[in-house]
């Protein structure tokens, strides 16, 4: 199973962008890059996925880097409802899917 | 559309006692998952399902038994409870496909006592 890395927690203020990265070197060619998020005390919510190409929806964009090695979701301005854990994870042709620790965003006012 | 739905939504146990969760899903999903969330961590995945009347472990299966006879239903079964499966459980379900996205239940939150 490819294996997700992310930085353990990050800060924003409200209003503005937040980056948040995620390493996938051991990516194969046919895993999609998934992002999910969990706000405090409910289950984990789908957020966005891509394989490629750069992909936008309405809660977020996700930045695919050319060797597909990383990605980072982008929250455009930043919300206090917008401090969640979020997990990337990596879909393969399997079922088994496997989260990591996460990255916890808390945001300031 | 009801989505995931576990049951119960709470419970205690003694230990050693046994119970089931249940997890429904109406979205006809073919995969079915049972994660468990220890405070402060992230998700750990116990069995899942590839389809009607298959079954796999995951990362922490031991202690656990699961079983999806019907495609709708993944069940994950706690034969004698121990304090160290005090944790909250969340099923999800999805297609196939490796674009799908999951979708989760809100949660069992279990104490063993």
């Amino acid at each position: 199973d490819a294996k997700t890395t992310q930085p353990n927690s990050m800060e924003s203020n409200e209003e503005e962008p937040v980056h948040l990265p995620c390493n996938h070197s051991t990516i194969s060619g046919t895993d999609y890059i998934h992002w999910y998020r969990q706000l405090p005390s409910q289950g984990p919510e789908y957020v966005i996925h891509g394989l490629t190409s750069n992909v936008n929806n309405r809660m977020a964009s996700l930045a695919i880097a050319e060797d597909r090695k990383s990605s980072t979701l982008i929250l455009h301005r930043a919300t206090l409802r917008d401090a969640a854990v979020y997990y990337c994870i990596l879909r393969d042709v399997g079922g088994k899917l496997i989260f990591g620790q996460g990255t916890e965003l808390s945001v300031k006012p | 559309n009801a989505g995931v739905t576990q049951t119960p939504k709470f419970r205690v146990l003694k230990t050693g006692q046994s119970m089931t969760l249940l997890c429904a899903q109406d979205m006809n999903h073919e995969y079915m998952y049972w994660y468990r969330q220890d405070p402060g961590m992230g998700l750990r995945l116990i069995h899942y399902s590839v389809g009607e009347g298959t079954t796999a472990k995951g990362e922490v299966p031991d202690g656990y038994n699961v079983s999806r006879l019907k495609k709708q239903n993944f069940l994950l079964g706690l034969e004698s409870a121990a304090p160290s499966q005090t944790s909250v459980y969340f099923c999800a379900s999805s297609y196939r496909m490796r674009d799908s996205p999951l979708h989760f239940g809100n949660g069992t939150r279990l104490t063993v006592t």
